[in-house]
């Protein structure tokens, strides 16, 4: 089946101009999470949906931001870019276990990325 | 969730088995460990993981301690393609979407 994929895979923005990014999971998972990844921080996890609720959320400011849709794809936003928000951004899908998407064992299945350069 | 601890680097001759160290000496009881690894400039992967016993699927083998505070991720075969980041998370599973990427080993696998 399809992997998780997201666009655009390279995009180039400005100090100040906002950016969406978005994710398809694979089919039939209900969770996506979303990392930032930069030389100097490493893997950092933003926040996590799971039926169009966001679950959890890292450390990061409120100019990051995300949704869900219904059919289970994301888009996470940055808002008023910085030159230190320049990063890889990965999103991940898994399938939680139970009805009630509760505890999952399972695997996190990242997509390539978008790799945003702020300038 | 617990910290990890593993080398910076490594190195293996292809064909040989590599073997990653992982300590995490402040595991939990409900919390699984988990191997991902990343090639260059690609997303990371899921290659295993376990709660208490050894498992074995096709990527590799990851062998747990009795007391669980470290564990050693098995490649039986290396090849040219497994050079990548290779991470050790320890995670509880209802939580398994947040996952906390330390720096993780580098293996470099050497014709």
């Amino acid at each position: 089946k399809a992997g998780v994929t997201q666009t655009p895979r390279y995009l180039i923005k400005t100090r100040g101009q906002q950016v969406t990014l978005s994710c398809s999971p694979i089919s039939g998972h209900r969770s996506v999470s979303w990392y930032q990844q930069t030389p100097g921080q490493g893997l950092q996890f933003l926040f996590e949906y799971f039926s169009e609720t966001q679950r959890n959320k890292g450390n990061f400011p409120g100019r990051f931001s995300g949704r869900q849709f219904s059919n289970s794809r994301s888009e996470m936003n940055v808002s008023t870019l910085e030159l230190g928000d320049s990063a890889l951004y990965l999103c991940a899908s898994s399938q939680p276990l139970g009805l009630a998407g509760g505890p999952n064992t399972g695997e996190l299945f990242f997509g390539e990325g978008s790799r945003l350069t702020v300038l | 969730d617990a910290k990890t601890t593993q080398p910076p680097s490594m190195d293996c001759a292809e064909g040989r088995a590599a073997n990653l160290p992982c300590n995490h000496s402040t595991i939990s009881g409900n919390e699984y460990v988990y191997w991902y690894r990343q090639i260059h400039s690609q997303g990371p992967q899921y290659i295993i993981h376990g709660l208490k016993n050894n498992e074995t699927n096709e990527m590799a083998s990851l062998i747990i301690t009795e007391d669980r505070k470290s564990s050693t991720l098995i490649l039986p075969h290396a090849t040219l393609r497994d050079t990548a980041v290779y991470y050790c998370i320890v995670s509880s599973g209802g939580s398994n979407y947040k996952l906390t990427f330390g720096k993780g080993t580098l293996l470099t696998v050497n014709p």
